[in-house]
């Protein structure tokens, strides 16, 4: 059961520039969680936000949760080519079994031009 | 180093041979999870297991089996792999099931299925 939907699908843009990646979601959640995947690799956690926060930092990384809309949505500023990787958004909620159920979206390509 | 080992990394197999993909965390983790990654269809989970011998089913058990004797390994087995089998593997541990927290995710072990 597909729970996050990441939008875009993909993302180009030059370096420096900001990249925001969106997630929506269809059922109340716990807590919202952000990953990157380089290509074919394992995924890294990045950043946890709970259902009653707003915003979280962590280096030069932003989430925003609006629990009202169901959605989230992941900035990453002055980008770097490093960044380069796919990044997804995963969720758990009470009406997905809890917290042994974490559903990952598809996901959003980003490649950052040199 | 603190890791989720998986092996093998790369596979490719012959229909209905069995084969078993291990998993290792070094992290004294009580959850564990198998996902499958295919394009177009993001990560979906396989099995999980909370703890020593508690497994239970994800979003698509079908054709595979897990067991959990043992706290740190978490083998997916495939009695009789079909290909659509033919998918890139992860496994992934977090510290416990009360709380929400990351996932950490093995490298991946992408099998072929002929």
């Amino acid at each position: 059961s597909q729970q996050g939907e990441e939008d875009p699908q993909a993302l180009s843009i030059q370096e420096g520039e900001n990249a925001t990646m969106n997630c929506s979601y269809k059922t109340s959640i716990n807590n919202l969680q952000w990953y990157r995947q380089n290509s074919g690799r394992g995924l890294v956690h990045l950043i946890l936000i709970r259902s009653n926060e707003r915003e979280k930092h962590s280096g030069r990384l932003r989430v925003t949760l609006d629990t009202s809309k169901k959605s989230s949505s992941l900035l990453i500023t002055a980008s770097r080519a490093a960044d380069t990787a796919s990044y997804f958004c995963a969720t758990d909620g009470s009406l997905q079994g809890g917290s042994e159920k974490l559903v990952f979206g598809k996901g959003t390509k980003l490649t950052v031009n040199p | 180093e603190a890791q989720v080992t998986q092996n093998p990394r790369y596979l490719i197999t012959v229909t209905g041979k069995k084969l078993t993909v291990t998993c290792s965390q070094n992290m004294n983790h009580e959850y564990m999870s198998w996902y499958r990654q295919d394009p177009g269809l993001g990560l979906r989970q396989i099995y999980y297991s909370m703890n020593v011998e508690v497994t239970d089913k994800g979003d698509v058990p079908e054709g595979y089996k897990v067991s959990r004797k043992e706290k740190r390994n978490f083998p997916l087995i495939l009695e009789s792999p079909s290909p659509n089998q033919t998918s890139l593997y992860f496994c992934a541990s977090r510290p416990g099931t009360a709380a929400p927290g990351e996932l950490f995710f093995g490298e991946g072990s992408r099998l072929t299925v002929l």
